[in-house]
């Protein structure tokens, strides 16, 4: 697609529920990216896929949190037993991937709020 | 992994000149610096990216000195519109050595 398509936009959830969150990056995107924005604050890096290899799981911060990234395209993160303090902003980024030129770095979705009550 | 130092906070009047600072005194031979800007309710959106002197697009400039330690983002005659967050990020240019946004730089345009 034109550009990275996260869903759902808004998510509310009761504690201790699972979700599912959606990314479908920018077609020939290799490399993905999801990050996580509390209120106010920087971008938390979660994990990193990029190509066949294994992902970079080193940020995510508990084994709640889990990703895939099927046929190299379209990425789940799943959060289960949600917590209140899972409340946040969860972004995902596509780029061509290392090494390429030009470089012109990511490519951010709108991301998915998520409230969890 | 290069790290960088911003300030948390500007202010500026509209129709003047910004320049926001990046630190980076870790940075390595084969890393870049990538600004970004973040507007509320958005993911980031790349702005510049250069290696070193002076790259200069349709949005801002930026100024790289010899020694590469530090990095200044140029906004020309800034708008209400650009007030968001800037973040300064070192590394190769995409992938595991680039993956850290830090806490970037709030820029507030005043009328």
């Amino acid at each position: 697609g034109a550009g990275v398509s996260q869903s759902p936009s808004n998510k509310v959830t009761e504690k201790g529920k699972d979700v599912e969150l959606r990314c479908d990056p920018i077609s020939g995107h290799t490399a993905l990216y999801w990050y996580r924005q509390s209120l106010g604050q920087g971008l938390e890096f979660l994990i990193y896929f990029q190509g066949n290899s294994a992902p970079d799981k080193s940020g995510l911060p508990s084994d709640r949190f889990s990703a895939e990234r099927t046929g190299g395209s379209v990425s789940t993160l799943t959060i289960q037993r949600t917590q209140q303090e899972d409340s946040a902003v969860y972004l995902c980024a596509s780029s061509l991937g290392t090494g390429e030129s030009p470089y012109y770095g990511y490519t951010f979705g709108s991301g998915t709020r998520l409230t969890v009550v | 992994l290069a790290k960088t130092t911003q300030p948390i906070s500007m202010d500026s009047y509209e129709g003047q000149e910004v320049n926001i600072t990046c630190s980076h005194n870790n940075i390595a031979t084969n890393d870049y610096i990538t600004w970004y800007q973040q507007f509320p309710s958005q993911g980031p959106r790349f702005i510049i990216q250069g290696y070193k002197t002076k790259v200069t697009n349709e949005v801002a400039s930026l100024f790289i000195p010899a020694d590469r330690k530090s990095s200044t983002l140029s906004l020309p005659r800034v708008s209400l519109s650009d007030t968001a967050v800037y973040y300064c990020l070192v590394g190769r240019i995409t992938g595991a050595n680039n993956l850290f946004f830090g806490t970037g730089t709030r820029l507030t345009v005043i009328p």
